[in-house]
């Protein structure tokens, strides 16, 4: 079964406005932990940010934050005032307690920011 | 400034030969381990390793081994390649130690490799 779904394969968003990039993830474990990359067009995975299941709190980073909500299990990627430069695939990710060195990454989206 | 490196950058080869794709990280890192990426699939893992020694099979392991002879490596050998085997292949790192749940993976600026 599927892990962690991405059901935005594309998505475009005006610069300078807020975007949602929506992920849901699947798993009985209590304690896992949920991630979101970027990677550009060159290629490369650039970490985002970072969400525990015990965390009380929303994760912030700069323009990102992750809209956790955990009885829905749903760990959506909000860009605030998108740039040229947020062009680029999302992957959502999730690392479970029992097995935590092993992570399952979603499908992805493609986000295009238009000028 | 420690980094990960995977080399070839891009490589082609002809269905039945042996591939060996190298990740060579200098975060002196325990854990390592190589992806996939297909379109559709996201990363998928092939093999991760937590120590010298030790190596373990993930979600895509046939038609793949690796071996972990020092801290800084982990080969990926494609052991005879097939078309199917063509894909973007990750590398990535992590520390190991805290065994923390946000222990996050850096990853190498991976491989595409493409079976003729």
């Amino acid at each position: 079964a599927q892990k962690i779904t991405q059901t935005q394969p594309g998505m475009f968003v005006q610069e300078k406005e807020a975007v949602t990039l929506d992920c849901t993830y699947d798993t009985s474990d209590q304690s896992y932990g949920l991630f979101w990359y970027k990677q550009p067009s060159s290629g490369e995975m650039i970490f985002l940010i970072y969400q525990g299941s015990y965390d009380e709190q929303n994760a912030t980073e700069g323009r990102y934050s992750l809209n956790f909500q955990k009885a829905r299990k749903s760990a959506n990627l909000v860009i605030s005032a998108s740039q040229l430069g947020d062009s680029a695939m999302y992957f959502c990710a999730m690392r479970e307690g029992d097995n935590n060195n092993d992570m399952r990454f979603g499908a992805g989206t493609r986000l295009t920011v238009k000028p | 400034d420690a980094e990960i490196t995977q080399s070839p950058r891009h490589k082609i080869t002809e269905t039945g030969r042996q591939v060996t794709l190298a990740c060579h990280q200098t975060w002196n890192h325990n854990n390592m381990f190589w992806y996939r990426q297909d379109l559709g699939h996201g990363l998928r893992l092939i093999h991760y390793s937590y120590g010298v020694q030790d190596t373990n099979k993930g979600e895509v392991s046939d038609g793949y081994s690796v071996s972990r002879s020092n801290t800084e490596d982990l080969p990926l050998t494609l052991e005879s390649a097939a078309s199917s085997q063509t894909s973007v292949y990750f590398c990535a790192s992590s520390d190991g130690t805290s065994g923390s749940l946000r222990e996050t993976q850096y990853f190498g600026p991976g491989t595409r490799l493409l079976v003729l």
